[in-house]
C-alpha cells in the first residue's frame, strides 16, 4: 500500500461548483499535513496547511481526520483558475533519522466554463 | 530575496553521460529533497538530506548520487546508470528543527532530456 493515496481524477466540474478531494495516509505517526497546487509544467506551491481542528482560507477548506487517517480539501465556487493538480502531502518521522515529506500522486481538477 | 534556485531550467544529456543538477537555497533550511516527476505522474523521492554531510536514499535512488557539503547546496548527479533519466526534477527545502513540521518550498525545476 502506498504511504499517501489520492483519487487521480480528473475531476471535471463547471464554474461555480463545489468539489471535494480526499487523501488517505498509512503512517499513523504522521505529524503534519499539507495541500499543494501544481500547475502544468510548474513546481508545486503550498495551498494550505491542514490543522487538526480544520482550517479555512477563503473558498478553500481543509479537514483532518486522524482516527480514519484521511485529509480532505473542499473548494467552493470553483473558478477557471482553480484548474490544476492538487497534491496531498504528509510529513512523518522516518527511521529515527528525521522527517520525511511524502507526496500523494495528485488529483487533477478541470473547471469548465 | 530568499528562495530556492535550481539550474539549469532545461538540460539535454547524451546517453552515457553524467550530468549534475544544481539546487541552492538561502532560506537557512536544514532539510533538502530531490524529487522526480514523469508526465502525468506524482512526485517520487530520489534523495533527501536533513543535515550537512548526511543524506538518505529515497524510493528511486538507483542511478543518482548527491552530496551535501554545505547547508545551502544539494546537487544531484544523474549518472549513466540511470536508464530512463528524461523527467522533470524538483528540489525542495524546509526547516526541520526539533518539533517543527513545516511546509517545503520548491525550486522551479529542471527539465532533463536524453538525446
Amino acid at each position: 500500500r502506498k504511504e499517501v493515496e489520492q483519487d487521480p481524477g480528473p475531476f471535471n466540474v463547471p464554474e461555480g461548483a463545489t468539489v471535494a478531494f480526499n487523501c488517505t495516509y498509512s503512517n499513523s505517526a504522521s505529524q503534519s499535513f499539507f495541500w499543494y497546487r501544481q500547475d502544468c509544467r510548474k513546481e508545486p506551491k503550498l495551498l494550505m496547511s491542514v490543522y487538526s481542528s480544520g482550517n479555512e482560507d477563503g473558498r478553500f477548506t481543509a479537514q483532518l481526520n486522524r482516527a480514519s487517517q484521511y485529509i480532505s480539501l473542499l473548494i467552493r465556487d470553483s473558478k477557471l483558475s482553480d484548474s490544476a493538480t492538487y497534491l496531498c502531502v504528509v510529513n512523518s518521522i522516518k527511521d529515527n533519522y528525521g522527517q520525511n515529506f511524502v507526496f500523494g500522486p495528485g488529483t487533477r481538477l478541470s473547471v469548465l466554463p | 530575496d530568499g528562495g530556492i534556485t535550481q539550474s539549469p531550467k532545461y538540460l539535454f544529456r547524451k546517453e552515457g553521460q553524467n550530468v549534475t543538477l544544481s539546487c541552492e537555497q538561502n532560506l537557512n533550511h536544514d532539510a533538502m529533497y530531490w524529487y522526480r516527476q514523469d508526465p502525468g505522474q506524482g512526485l517520487r523521492l530520489i534523495y533527501y538530506s536533513q543535515i550537512v554531510n548526511d543524506f538518505q536514499k529515497g524510493d528511486i535512488a538507483e542511478g543518482y548520487s548527491v552530496s551535501r557539503e554545505k547547508k545551502e547546496s544539494f546537487p544531484l548527479t544523474v549518472t549513466s546508470a540511470q536508464k530512463n533519466p528524461t523527467a522533470f526534477y524538483l528540489c525542495a527545502s524546509r526547516y526541520s528543527g526539533q518539533g517543527a513540521y513545516t511546509e517545503a518550498f520548491f525550486g522551479q525545476g529542471t527539465r532533463l532530456t536524453v538525446v
